[in-house]
C-alpha cells in the first residue's frame, strides 16, 4: 500500500524566514517517483519538482531545496526566504508502477508579510 | 504553450441532477487523469485514459460516475443523480507520455457544489 504523509497542517512564517515543509512516504516499490505540488487560491496545482527513488541527491532551484533520504523515507522541501506570494497549499505526492498519484493532506503555508 | 483547461469552473447542482464537466488537456498528451478533492484533503484518483481506452477506472466512488474520452482528446466527466457527499473540486490532469514516470500537470479544477 502507498500512503504520504504530512503531518504539518498549517504553518505561518513572517516573510523572509526560512521554512521547511515534511513529507513522510509508505510503498513497498523499490521505483518510484516523489513529487510537490504547489496549490495556490486560483486552485490549480502547479508542478514543482519529482525525483525517482533512484536518485537522492538534494537539489536547489532558487529559494527551492529538497531533501531527498531514503533511509527515513522522507521528501522534505524548504523555502529560503519565504515570500508572500509562497503562500499556497503545498502537496507531497507518490507514484509507483501505477499510473496514478498518491497526494499527502497537504500542508497550508501562510506568509505574513 | 496553453495549459490544461477545465470548464466549468464552477458549478451548483440541485440534488438528483446529472453534472457534466469537461476537460481539455494540453496539446498532444496522450494520458489524461481526473481526481476529486474534497474539501481540506489531497486530490483522490478517479480514472485514467491513455488516447481513447480508458485503463483505470478504479477510483470511480460509485456507478453514478462515468467518464469517456472518445477521440483521445477532450474528456467529459458525468455524474448522474448527484448527492451532497458529490461536493468537491474535480480536477483533471494531462501527461506527455504514456508512461508512469512522466509529470502530470494540472488544470484549474471545477469546484461542484451540490444543494
Amino acid at each position: 500500500a502507498q500512503k504520504v504523509t504530512q503531518a504539518q497542517t498549517e504553518i505561518s512564517v513572517v516573510e523572509k524566514e526560512d521554512v521547511t515543509l515534511d513529507c513522510v512516504y509508505e510503498t513497498r516499490d523499490t521505483t518510484y517517483y516523489l513529487f510537490w505540488y504547489k496549490q495556490p487560491p486560483s486552485g490549480e496545482l502547479v508542478f514543482l519538482i519529482r525525483r525517482n527513488s533512484f536518485d537522492e541527491q538534494n537539489e536547489i532551484s532558487g529559494r527551492y531545496s529538497w531533501n531527498f533520504q531514503k533511509s527515513t523515507s522522507s521528501f522534505n522541501f524548504t523555502i529560503t526566504a519565504s515570500q508572500v506570494v509562497d503562500s499556497a497549499v503545498y502537496f507531497c505526492a507518490l507514484m509507483n508502477g501505477a499510473n496514478n498519484l498518491f497526494f499527502g493532506t497537504g500542508t497550508r503555508l501562510t506568509v505574513i508579510p | 504553450g496553453a495549459g490544461v483547461s477545465q470548464s466549468p469552473r464552477y458549478k451548483v447542482a440541485k440534488r438528483g441532477q446529472d453534472v457534466a464537466l469537461r476537460c481539455d488537456p494540453i496539446s498532444g498528451h496522450v494520458s489524461l487523469f481526473w481526481y476529486q478533492q474534497a474539501l481540506g484533503q489531497g486530490p483522490e484518483f478517479l480514472t485514467y485514459f491513455q488516447n481513447e481506452a480508458q485503463l483505470d477506472k478504479s477510483g470511480l466512488p460509485s456507478d453514478r460516475f462515468f467518464a469517456e474520452r472518445p477521440e483521445g482528446s477532450v474528456s467529459t466527466l458525468k455524474i448522474q443523480r448527484t448527492q451532497q457527499e458529490d461536493s468537491a473540486v474535480y480536477l483533471c490532469a494531462s501527461r506527455r507520455l504514456a508512461g508512469y514516470t512522466d509529470t502530470q500537470y494540472f488544470g484549474p479544477g471545477t469546484r461542484l457544489t451540490v444543494l
